[in-house]
């Protein structure tokens, strides 16, 4: 099962409008990526929030995390039509010890559809 | 940009053939590659993790003998569907990282698997 759930699951927008997206999650965390898919294709990385961050960014995005409420924001500014995509946030836990491994996995969580019209 | 080549990106086949699915890492060493499934309009759901030169670990209800994979070299791991059935039709996404957990995962574009 997913322990991360974002809302809204859905979101429909205009061309130029900002869309925010939100990100629950349950356990002690790493870190905490987004990710974007578009229908039918792979998962494209689009940022990565390290537990001890509060914000950052990437061109039009902007990610924040509060990890005292397990919750992240991905905000997309001045969208676009090219936006309309699936959006992910996954999380990699926190292991007992703050030990790091490399076959910590990401936990999806159910993801945003977000359509953007022209 | 670190890239991933997954494919076929699409297989449609009898009830009852086996087939594998390739991953590669194009410009870089992946120590760890995530074979992923995912229903229409759902999450991902982890499958299992393969380092190189080492047995998968496989995710509580993923049946081994059912997904083959094999990680044996830095830059390929294979999933085999052995025996594929309609119930095994999905969308299939692998992803390789290389390093520890604050590197990000680099994804494949995903197999269409349909099993008439």
């Amino acid at each position: 099962s997913q322990q991360g759930e974002e809302d809204p699951q859905a979101l429909s927008i205009q061309e130029g409008e900002n869309a925010t997206m939100n990100c629950s999650y349950k356990t002690s965390i790493n870190n905490l990526q987004w990710y974007r898919q578009n229908s039918g294709r792979g998962l494209v990385h689009l940022i990565l929030i390290r537990s001890n961050e509060r914000e950052k960014h990437s061109g039009r995005l902007r990610v924040t995390l509060d990890t005292s409420k397990k919750s992240s924001s991905l905000l997309i500014t001045a969208s676009r039509a090219a936006d309309t995509a699936s959006y992910f946030c996954a999380t990699v836990r926190r292991l007992a010890g703050g030990r790091e491994t490399s076959g910590s996995r990401l936990t999806f969580g159910e993801g945003t559809q977000l359509t953007v019209n022209p | 940009g670190a890239v991933v080549s997954q494919h076929p990106s699409r297989v449609i086949c009898k009830s009852g053939t086996s087939v594998k699915i390739e991953c590669r890492s194009l410009d870089f060493q992946a120590t760890t590659m995530f074979w992923y499934r995912q229903f229409p309009k759902q999450s991902l759901m982890l499958m299992a993790t393969s380092n190189e030169g080492s047995k998968a670990t496989y995710e509580q209800g993923v049946e081994k003998d059912k997904f083959l994979i094999n990680h044996a070299s830095l830059t390929l791991s294979t999933l085999t569907v052995t025996s594929a059935h309609p119930e095994d039709s999905s969308f299939y996404i692998c992803s390789a990282r290389t390093g520890y957990n604050n590197q990000p995962q680099h994804f494949g574009d995903g197999t269409r698997l349909s099993i008439l």
